[in-house]
């Protein structure tokens, strides 16, 4: 069976706080793909970056980062000096093989509020 | 760059009316999709399409549920009769490639319609 699971249902931090995000995922495919979004309060999803199960490297984009664990099933998201903008509902997704890929499984969203 | 587009953006009508969901992808891209989000399920898909042709309807709630692809420019998804639980937001995506393609494509948003049926 393939899930997602994202334990934190809400975060509230201070602006300039690092946080992170949690994601953890089962899967029997050897071969799958892990993905973040962003849905801002206007609701629209918005991609963040997408993983394959072959390449264990972290990620550094500006603020956000990411850090994929094979051993652990998790893909970590962290935003470092949070800021305002960054408050927002944010879903990791799987993609798998026997899904055929296409078929993302969405976790339920970790609600993030930043406050000034 | 157009994203995907999608209307209405809000629809209201009362249990029992046909609605139609409206998404136009981003040109050139082979693969739609369409989610619905609700706070009790999150986001779920309910089918996908590749080059015009259904490949996954798994998702799909039941009979009252219809999607459409007449073209690579447009789709639509048709609950008829409508109820109340099918109230939520419905997201349309589209995507280049399939995602285990070498490239890294991600599937596209629209912004979504949010559907309230009374």
């Amino acid at each position: 069976a393939q899930k997602v699971t994202q334990a934190q249902t809400e975060i509230s931090v201070v602006e300039k706080e690092d946080v992170t995000l949690d994601c953890v995922y089962e899967t029997r495919d050897t071969t799958y793909y892990l993905f973040w979004y962003k849905q801002p309060p206007s609701g629209e999803l918005v991609f963040l970056i997408r993983r394959n199960s072959f390449d264990e490297q972290n990620e550094i984009s500006g603020r956000y980062s990411w850090n994929f664990q094979k051993s652990t099933s998790s893909f970590n998201f962290t935003i470092t000096a949070s800021q305002v903008v960054d408050s927002a509902v944010y879903f990791c997704a799987l993609g798998t093989l026997s899904g055929g890929y296409n078929k993302l499984i969405f976790g339920a969203g970790t609600r993030l509020a930043v406050h000034p | 760059d157009a994203g995907v587009i999608q209307s209405p953006r809000h629809e209201v009508t009362e249990m029992g009316q046909e609605v139609t969901l409206r998404c136009k992808p981003i040109s050139g891209h082979d693969y739609l999709f369409w989610y619905r989000q609700t706070m009790m399920r999150g986001l779920e898909l309910l089918i996908y399409f590749n080059n015009n042709v259904p490949i996954d309807d798994s998702g799909m709630p039941e009979d009252r549920f219809s999607a459409k692809m007449p073209n690579a420019s447009f789709s639509t998804l048709k609950i008829q009769p409508s109820e109340p639980r099918d109230s939520a937001v419905y997201f349309c995506a589209s995507s280049l490639e399939p995602a285990y393609s070498g490239s890294n494509q991600p599937q596209h948003f629209g912004d979504g319609t949010r559907l309230s049926i009374l």
